[in-house]
C-alpha cells in the first residue's frame, strides 16, 4: 500500500531563516509521482510542483527547491530565506501507475509552517 | 477564469439532518473528487468519479453519497450517517489521472451543532 509520512507536525521559524520540510513516502510500484501542495489560511490547496519517479534532478523555483532521493524514498522541499506569505500548511502527495492513479492522490498528514517576522 | 466552485463556504447544519456541498467546474476535467481534511489528518478520499454517470467510493465513504449527472458537477451529500461530520471538505479535478496534478476548490467548512 502507499503511503506518505510527513514527520514535522508544525515547523515555527524566523523570517529569512531556510526551513525543510520533510517526505518521506512508501510505494511498491517503480512509476509514481510525487507532488507538493500549499494551503493557505484560505483553505484551497496549491500546486507547486510535480516529479515523477524516473527524474531525481533536484529542482530549483525561486526560493523553493526540492530534493527527490530514491534511495532513502524522500522528496524533501526546502524555502531559502523565508518570508512571513510563506507561512500554510504544506502536503506532500503519492500518486501511482498501477491502477492508473484514477483514484487520485494519497497525502501526508501536511507540515504546519509558522515564519515569524 | 477557469477553476473550481465549491458552496457554501461555511454551513451549520444540526444532527440528523442531511447537507448537500456542491462542487462545479468549469475546465473540462473527466475526474472529480471529494475529499475531507480533518486538524492533523491530512486529505483523506471520499469518493471520486473518472466520467458522467459513473463513481467510486474512496478511503472514508460511510455516511456520505455523491452524483456525477454531468461532467463539470460532482455534489457530495453529508447524510445523518455519518457519525463525525463535523470538517472541511474540498473538492477538486483533474485530466491527468496519476501523471496530472489536481486542481482544488476553496473548500467548504461544515459544522454540526
Amino acid at each position: 500500500a502507499q503511503k506518505v509520512t510527513q514527520a514535522q507536525t508544525e515547523i515555527s521559524v524566523v523570517e529569512k531563516e531556510d526551513v525543510t520540510l520533510d517526505c518521506v513516502y512508501e510505494t511498491r510500484d517503480t512509476t509514481y509521482y510525487l507532488f507538493w501542495y500549499k494551503q493557505p489560511p484560505s483553505g484551497e490547496l496549491v500546486f507547486l510542483i510535480r516529479r515523477n519517479s524516473f527524474d531525481e534532478q533536484n529542482e530549483i523555483s525561486g526560493r523553493y527547491s526540492w530534493n527527490f532521493q530514491k534511495s532513502t524514498s524522500s522528496f524533501n522541499f526546502t524555502i531559502t530565506a523565508s518570508q512571513v506569505v510563506d507561512s500554510a500548511v504544506y502536503f506532500c502527495a503519492l500518486s501511482e501507475a498501477s491502477g492508473g492513479g484514477a483514484d487520485g492522490l494519497t497525502f501526508g498528514k501536511g507540515t504546519h509552517l509558522i515564519i515569524q517576522p | 477564469d477557469g477553476g473550481i466552485t465549491q458552496s457554501p463556504k461555511y454551513l451549520f447544519r444540526k444532527e440528523g439532518q442531511n447537507v448537500t456541498l456542491s462542487c462545479e467546474q468549469n475546465l473540462n476535467h473527466d475526474a472529480m473528487y471529494w475529499y475531507r481534511q480533518d486538524p492533523g489528518q491530512g486529505l483523506r478520499l471520499i469518493y471520486y468519479s473518472q466520467i458522467v454517470n459513473d463513481f467510486q467510493k474512496g478511503d472514508i465513504a460511510e455516511g456520505y453519497s455523491v452524483s456525477r449527472e454531468k461532467k463539470e458537477s460532482f455534489p457530495l451529500t453529508v447524510t445523518s450517517a455519518q457519525k463525525n461530520p463535523t470538517a472541511f471538505y474540498l473538492c477538486a479535478s483533474t485530466n491527468g489521472y496519476f501523471t496530472g496534478e489536481l486542481f482544488f476548490g476553496e473548500g467548504s467548512r461544515l459544522t454540526v451543532l
